[in-house]
This record gives C-alpha cells, structure tokens and sequence, in this order.
C-alpha cells in the first residue's frame, strides 16, 4: 500500500512569489493534517481536515496561507505571496478517524525562500 | 508544543538503555503518541498510550501516567541506527482534539 505522497520534494522560490504543496493521503483515510516543521522543531499544525471539511485552521496564516481538499482525498496548500520566514518542511500527514489512529506522514515539502 | 516538554538533546552508549520523558499539560487529554524522526526523514510511528501503564514493543516501551502528565519512551539495547528525534505528541481534546508536538529529543548513540 503506498503511503502518503507529497510533491515537490524541495522547492525554492524568490520571496513575494506563490507556491503551493500538494499531498495524497492514504487511500480510505478521511483525516489529513498540514503540519509546517522548523530546523530543530516539532511539527506545528496547520490545519486538519476531516474529509473535505477544515475542523481546525486556527494556526494558519489566512492573510496568506490556503488550503483546499474538494473532494475529501488529496489536498493542496497555497501561500502567496512568500515570505522568507516561510522557508520549512511541510509536512502532510492522513489518519483513519478515532482517537487511538496514529499519523502517517510523508516525506514532506522542504520549502526555500531567497 | 508549548504545552509538551521534553530533553532538547541526549547521548547514549550503543548496546545501552535511555529513557526520554516527556510532561504534558492539556484540557482533555485524549491519547499520547511517541515517533522517530531521523534526519531530512518524515516522522514515523513507534508507540501509543491512551490508559496509564507500560506498552512494550520490541526494544522500545512507552509510559504513561495520566495524573502526573508524563510519559517516557524506553530504547534497550540501542544501536547507532537509533540516534534520530524522538517525538512526544498528544492529542488534546479540550483543543478541537489536536495532535500537538513536542519539540523533539534528538537522540545520539554513540560506539
């Protein structure tokens, strides 16, 4: 079973330019996370979808930040414009519903803001 | 994770054992989870604990006692491959049930 796939693997782009990550979660899990990892850091969330809706988007950056997951599978997060604070690894990550479901997560997106 | 605290880096022995705690602080606490991360890697499962006690697996073991907000992770018989981040996360559902991160215990062994 192929696990969650993100694309890009690496991204580097000039500040004030749009970028967006796209994730495929796996198949059958109606939970996906957008989690942003500093150098050093744990995962921070961003935003958790149950399906196709957003239950928790209180830690992303509105002004700037977008996600979208129409059809209740892959999802994809847009920033725009780029800021260079914004240079991380987002990481996606799926989950089947309950509580004792752990996270799978992919290799996530390592973003570069110059 | 400001309400997750753990070690920011320990060293170990191969062969030897080390435990990394990890105390919490939620609205309602709802499971806690340890990964492994190793560098430039995504985070991977090791261990879940919803009821206080010990759950063993293989060479790594996790506690928790809910009361005292803490938990550890337990590495027996640890082998360089072990040197990585180890993650504590809870899921807290006094907060839409998130899954929040500590900052990582980056574990090294040494020969």
């Amino acid at each position: 079973e192929a696990g969650v796939v993100q694309s890009p693997r690496y991204k580097i782009i000039e500040k004030k330019q749009p970028v967006a990550f796209w994730c495929n979660p796996i198949s059958g899990h109606n939970t996906l996370y957008w989690y942003l990892q500093n150098l050093g850091q744990g995962p921070e969330l961003l935003i958790r979808y149950e399906n196709e809706e957003a239950v928790d988007d209180s830690q992303l950056p509105k002004d700037r930040f977008s996600a979208e997951r129409l059809k209740g599978v892959d999802s994809t997060l847009k920033i725009q414009p780029a800021e260079l604070g914004d240079s991380a690894v987002y990481l996606c990550a799926s989950s089947l519903s309950g509580r004792n479901t752990e996270a799978f997560f992919g290799q996530g997106t390592r973003l570069t803001v110059v | 994770g400001q309400n997750i605290d753990q070690p920011t880096e320990m060293t170990a022995t191969e062969g030897a054992i080390v435990q990394i705690n990890c105390t919490y602080q939620t609205s309602g606490f709802n499971g806690l989870f340890w990964y492994q991360q190793h560098a430039g890697e995504a985070p991977t499962f090791l261990s879940y604990n919803v009821l206080d006690g010990l759950e063993e697996k293989g060479r790594f073991s996790s506690f928790l006692s809910r009361s005292k907000g803490y938990s550890y992770l337990l590495l027996k018989e640890l082998q360089m491959k072990d040197s990585a981040s180890y993650l504590c996360a809870v899921r807290d559902l006094g907060n839409t049930d998130k899954l929040i991160f500590g900052t990582g215990t980056r574990l090294q062994v040494f020969p």
